[in-house]
């Protein structure tokens, strides 16, 4: 399995445009995570899926990030409008039970 | 509030020598703890987990120790090598989360040849 992909690795965009991100989880993973990465914070939990259906969203900063998973193989997470404390690492996790295995992650800069 | 804490941002060792990396934690719902490796530019990767019924649990150069009554977990890497550079993340969970784990801030260690 080539592991979760995340796409694109890196994105740079204007303040007010919207960003779309994408991961790929490993096949037969139920579980799907979106993590957001700052020197202040570190690693923060976003969103979850368990079986595609959203879990806990309550790490979701505000009504301008939303996440969606419509099948098992796809999952976006998307920031409209996008402001310059939204940059970051983003990554997106699989995982079965307890261990998640990450993506490389996409650095988000909004200038 | 965080649940997980690596105190020590960062750690310096002799290759060949003893890394010990620390971990603390309040919530005593955790019931399962795990160590991620991570690279730059890269995403963590997995290392090495405990389940709290244990207190103990090794895997070749890694070994993981597990003190419930303190809350505390530690990663001893020996040896270390050059390549072990990275940041090391202790990460938690409890068995009704469905997997969510909470994760530390993270503990940059560099071992020097």
């Amino acid at each position: 399995d080539a592991g979760v992909i995340q796409s694109p690795r890196h994105e740079v965009t204007e303040m007010g445009q919207e960003v779309t991100l994408r991961c790929k989880p490993i096949s037969g993973h139920n579980s799907l995570f979106w993590y957001r990465q700052t020197m202040m914070r570190g690693l923060e939990l976003l969103i979850y899926f368990n079986n595609n259906v959203p879990i806990d969203d309550s790490g979701m900063p505000e009504d301008r990030f939303s996440a969606k998973m419509p099948n098992a193989s796809f999952s976006t997470l998307k920031i409209q409008p996008s402001e310059p404390r939204d940059s970051a690492v983003y990554f997106c996790a699989s995982g079965t039970k307890n261990i998640q295995y990450f993506g490389a992650g996409t650095r988000l800069s909004v200038l | 509030d965080q649940q997980v804490k690596q105190n020590s941002p960062s750690l310096s060792v002799q290759e060949g020598r003893i890394s010990i990396l620390n971990c603390d934690y309040t919530n005593s719902m955790f019931d399962y703890f795990l160590w991620y490796k991570k690279y730059p530019a890269e995403g963590p990767t997995f290392l090495i987990s405990i389940s709290s019924i244990k207190d103990k649990n090794e895997d070749g150069r890694f070994t993981v120790f597990l003190n419930k009554s303190a809350k505390h977990l530690s990663l001893h890497i020996v040896p270390s090598q050059p390549g072990d550079s990275a940041v090391y993340f202790c990460a938690a969970s409890n068995g009704g989360s469905q997997g969510n784990l909470i994760f530390g801030k993270g503990t940059k260690l560099s071992v020097k040849p």
